[in-house]
């Protein structure tokens, strides 16, 4: 079974542009869930989605968003990118209790 | 905020040793997670341990799981180059979404040949 995709792998933005991030979950699973990682505050909850539907957030400003579709693939944006939005950012995907990660998006803001 | 705290931070020890780390959380939680992390790339999901669960076995994993004291261990037997990597704990907070955790800082566990 293909596991959690994530595209791009790699991405350089520009401070003040905006992004978007696309994951496509473990065939089956519903729920899709994106992370934060950085050196200084480590591995952070943004949101979860389930069927369409936001479920969970995490305590991220606006400027952060998703969105889910039918198919269950999940996409995050991003706008008016800051320095400090420079992360890797994990999706994973999930059936039951555990929590599949893909290989994230390394995202470098100028 | 970071509930869990992964602790030693940076472990570094021989090949065929044993490794334990160890982790603390603060609130009442469903589940308990051990993930592995290679060099900022994707975690991979180790074992899952329950709150109602006292010890779990998977392979050279052994994880343990004390709520009184809101801790886990994991011990890697026998550890292999290849062990070499960041070991994160997660957690779920009880009466909240299993798929919101909340992660510890890790702990980086390097293993010499």
């Amino acid at each position: 079974k293909a596991g959690v995709t994530q595209t791009p792998r790699y991405l350089i933005k520009t401070r003040g542009q905006q992004v978007t991030l696309s994951c496509s979950p473990i065939s089956g699973h519903r729920s899709v869930s994106w992370y934060q990682q950085t050196p200084g505050q480590g591995l952070q909850f943004l949101f979860e989605y389930f069927s369409e539907t936001q479920r969970n957030k995490g305590n991220f400003p606006g400027r952060f968003s998703g969105r889910q579709f039918s198919n269950s693939r999940s996409e995050m944006n991003v706008s008016t990118l800051e320095l400090g939005d420079s992360a890797l950012y994990l999706c994973a995907s999930g059936r039951g209790y555990e929590q599949y990660f893909g290989p994230g998006t390394r995202l470098t803001v100028t | 905020s970071q509930q869990g705290e992964e602790d030693p931070q940076a472990l570094s020890i021989q090949e065929g040793e044993n490794a334990t780390m160890n982790c603390s959380y603060k609130t009442s939680i469903n589940n308990l997670q051990w993930y592995r992390q290679n060099s900022g790339r994707g975690l991979v999901h180790l074992i899952l341990i329950r709150s109602n669960e006292r010890e779990k076995h998977s392979g050279r994993l052994r994880v343990t799981l004390d709520t009184s004291k809101k801790s886990s261990s994991l011990l890697i037997t026998a550890s292999r180059a290849a062990d070499t990597a960041s070991y994160f704990c997660a957690t779920d907070a009880s009466g909240g979404s299993n798929y919101k955790l909340t992660f510890g800082k890790g702990t980086l566990l390097t293993v010499n040949p």
